[in-house]
């Protein structure tokens, strides 16, 4: 079945430096790429997305990129602020799992002040 | 205000009693999707459901049982048959586009605690 693997698991930085996750999947069909922001005993949130047709997305601090043929993607956050620090997913979608995503398995990110 | 309610926000629960989970949505989507989560992992899905009147099961189907009687709510019965139902359960919608899969937008989510 479909996999996403993502990395690092915990992550900490210093207030505004670069902050990259990274994950891989398995279905090749695969087309739509989201990613959450999940705050302590919340629901996750939309952050960004991308679709298979393009090949990185910017909204203010935080981009996307996706290597198709690779089969990973990269959530990238600028000038990190300790309001960042949460726990971050991947998910995959579309191709052969119509109507559901596959989640990775999360990066708590860290930003000290 | 249009979004995704889940009640209640925490929930306990006795050995061998049944639960049920509520999931309400106005945001007029078709697809409705309930996860769990425990500690240090990520999203798995239990069970979805396209369109009203029909759902399947997630990965992680047993012990949990659904229904979908209405577009706007889709309720999780945690079971007894379910061997360690404590966790965070959440619950989303979506309004596929086609065979292209759309945005999933979460609740809150309902902590569960067998006692």
């Amino acid at each position: 079945g479909e996999n996403v693997e993502q990395h690092p698991s915990t992550l900490s930085v210093q207030e505004g430096d670069s902050a990259v996750i990274k994950c891989t999947y398995s279905d090749s069909a695969s087309n739509y790429f989201p990613w959450y922001k999940q705050e302590l005993g919340k629901g996750p949130q939309l952050i960004i997305d991308i679709r298979s047709n393009v090949g990185e997305k910017k909204d203010q601090r935080i981009a996307v990129t996706l290597n198709k043929t690779a089969k990973h993607f990269s959530l990238h956050i600028t000038e990190t602020q300790p309001e960042d620090s949460a726990v971050y997913f991947c998910a995959e979608g579309g191709g052969t799992s119509y109507g559901k995503l596959t989640f990775g398995q999360g990066t708590i990110l860290t930003v000290h002040p | 205000d249009g979004g995704i309610t889940q009640s209640p926000k925490y929930l306990f629960r006795k050995e061998g009693q049944n639960v049920t989970l509520s999931c309400e949505q106005n945001l007029n989507h078709d697809a409705m999707y309930w996860y769990r989560q425990d500690p240090g992992q990520g999203l798995r899905l239990i069970y979805y459901s396209q369109i009203v009147n029909d759902f399947q099961k997630g990965d992680i189907a047993e012990g949990y049982s659904v229904s979908r009687e209405k577009k706007e709510s889709f309720p999780l019965t945690v079971t007894s048959a379910q061997k360690n139902p404590t966790a965070f359960y959440l619950c989303a919608s979506s309004m596929p586009a086609g065979p292209s899969t759309d945005t999933q937008y979460f609740g809150p989510g309902t902590r569960l605690t067998v006692l």
